[in-house]
């Protein structure tokens, strides 16, 4: 069964940081490309961030471009989310995804349940 | 303002069809595929329609995608009121090199 696991949401106060894990099983990670998308209340589906199979491309949303990094260990099989300067804004459940195939499609088959961050002092 | 446009929200009985529409530009849809997911409350979103116009594995036929240059529709038929949900397009953005999801559209069956 392919299955996404994220873990490392927690309370936060405003400017900390956080590091999100969605650790990965039952499918050959290193050959996929990986997403990060929120939904912050009330709001949304928010796309975050994507890094390639072999984390030689990282891209993220314009406005989050310099506090957010990605990154992926292929030998964990996990993918990364590091967050810093965090907003009050950046209160939301992260998802982690995978891409549908090999290659780049860009379309996300499976999600994880989701890791809740709350941005609040 | 999303780069994809979708109407806020549809609405139809038990049985009826609604189509959500998804309207963008050359740059996402009009030059890359659409997926379409289907997002509960608490829950982790569902991949409905990938490639444009197929069917995820487990998908009932009667969720069904199209595309037309620059906008994509996704049809539901015989409505359910577990179709209840919230449905967003998205693409990938080759001048933005972003991922761009639609606004998202609130699926009601009265």
């Amino acid at each position: 069964e392919v299955r996404l696991v994220e873990s490392g949401g927690a309370v936060v106060q405003p400017g900390g940081s956080l590091r999100l894990s969605c650790a990965a099983s039952g499918f050959t990670f290193e050959d996929y490309n990986m997403f990060w998308v929120r939904q912050r209340p009330g709001m949304g589906l928010e796309w975050v961030s994507l890094i390639s199979w072999d984390a030689g491309a990282t891209y993220y949303a314009d406005s989050l471009r310099g506090r957010f990094t990605v990154s992926r260990d292929n030998s964990e099989n996990s993918v990364y989310l590091q967050m810093n300067s965090l907003r009050t804004e950046d209160s939301a459940v992260y998802y982690c995804a995978k891409d549908i195939r090999v290659g780049a499609s860009f379309e996300m088959d499976v999600w994880g349940q989701g890791t809740t961050v709350t941005v609040s002092s | 303002q999303s780069v994809l446009t979708q109407p806020p929200s549809v609405s139809a009985a038990p049985g009826q069809k609604v189509t959500i529409s998804c309207s963008g530009s050359s740059s996402n849809i009009g030059n890359n595929f659409v997926s379409w997911y289907q997002h509960l409350p608490t829950t982790a979103p569902k991949l409905l329609i990938f490639d444009n116009i197929k069917r995820h594995s487990g998908i009932p036929a009667r969720f069904s995608g199209s595309k037309s240059g620059t906008s994509a529709t996704l049809d539901i038929t015989g409505l359910q009121t577990g179709d209840e949900a919230d449905y967003y397009c998205g693409a990938w953005d080759t001048s933005l090199r972003v991922w761009v999801f639609g606004g998202g559209t609130k699926l009601t069956v009265l």
